[in-house]
């Protein structure tokens, strides 16, 4: 069966730190990869999505970037954090075409900048 | 542009009670897909249900039931004799189909749900 990973679950940096949020995913090939914010209230907001090996979009200019250097590999990354990049992270992974699924999430990173 | 509002904030229920979250959407697309999510306390989004938008069958699965309406672009969610277990924020979410969609979910703001003993 197939699983997503993601770590850490809790991280608290100073301003000006650089990030790296890692992402996995196991028992499945050619994924599609998502990474997305919850910010403090509810909404979740898409920030990559990646369709294969170091092909990525970015749906909002920020302070973050993202890389996938491996198949089910999904990086999301910061050479300075802000206070505003605090917020809930989640990773997550699904397949487009044949067969057609659902997304599914990893466990989600707290990111509290401070 | 695509869009999914839940009107609903915050619901309060009593145990037993029934409870529907409403999801309203709109899109432009004519094959799409809708979803719904759980997310307790733990933080990570739960997988309830996907419809397709050709497939205006409603579904039961449990205390569960989901009744689909392209005619009112609604997708409410029901819970029928809820549980503190329930307590969580659900998502609505769409997702646009066809060929060249990149897969990416747009969610709705959120219900949070909270089930009293």
């Amino acid at each position: 069966s197939q699983t997503i990973h993601q770590w850490p679950a809790t991280l608290v940096q100073p301003v000006g730190s650089p990030l790296s949020l890692e992402c996995t995913v196991e028992g499945t090939s050619n994924p599609n990869l998502y990474w997305y914010r919850q910010a403090a209230g509810r909404g979740l907001q898409l920030l990559f999505y990646s369709v294969g090996i170091g092909q990525i979009s970015s749906e909002v200019p920020q302070n973050l970037s993202a890389s996938r250097p491996q198949d089910r590999q999904f990086i999301l990354s910061s050479k300075k954090l802000l206070l505003s990049d605090s917020g809930f992270y989640l990773c997550a992974w699904n397949l487009l075409g044949h067969p057609n699924t659902e997304a599914f999430f990893g466990q989600g990173t707290r990111l509290t900048v401070v | 542009a695509q869009k999914v509002t839940q009107a609903q904030t915050e619901i309060s229920v009593v145990e037993k009670e029934d409870v529907t979250l409403d999801c309203v959407y709109e899109t432009r697309d004519t094959t799409y897909y809708l979803f719904w999510y759980k997310q307790p306390p733990s933080g990570e989004l739960v997988f309830l249900i996907r419809r397709n938008s050709f497939d205006e069958q409603n579904e039961i699965s449990g205390r569960y039931s989901w009744n689909f309406q392209k005619s009112t672009s609604s997708f409410n969610f029901t819970i029928t004799a809820s549980q503190v277990v329930d307590s969580a924020v659900y998502f609505c979410a769409l997702r646009s189909g066809g060929s060249g969609n990149t897969g990416k979910l747009i969610f709705g703001q959120g219900t949070t749900l909270q089930v009293k003993p």
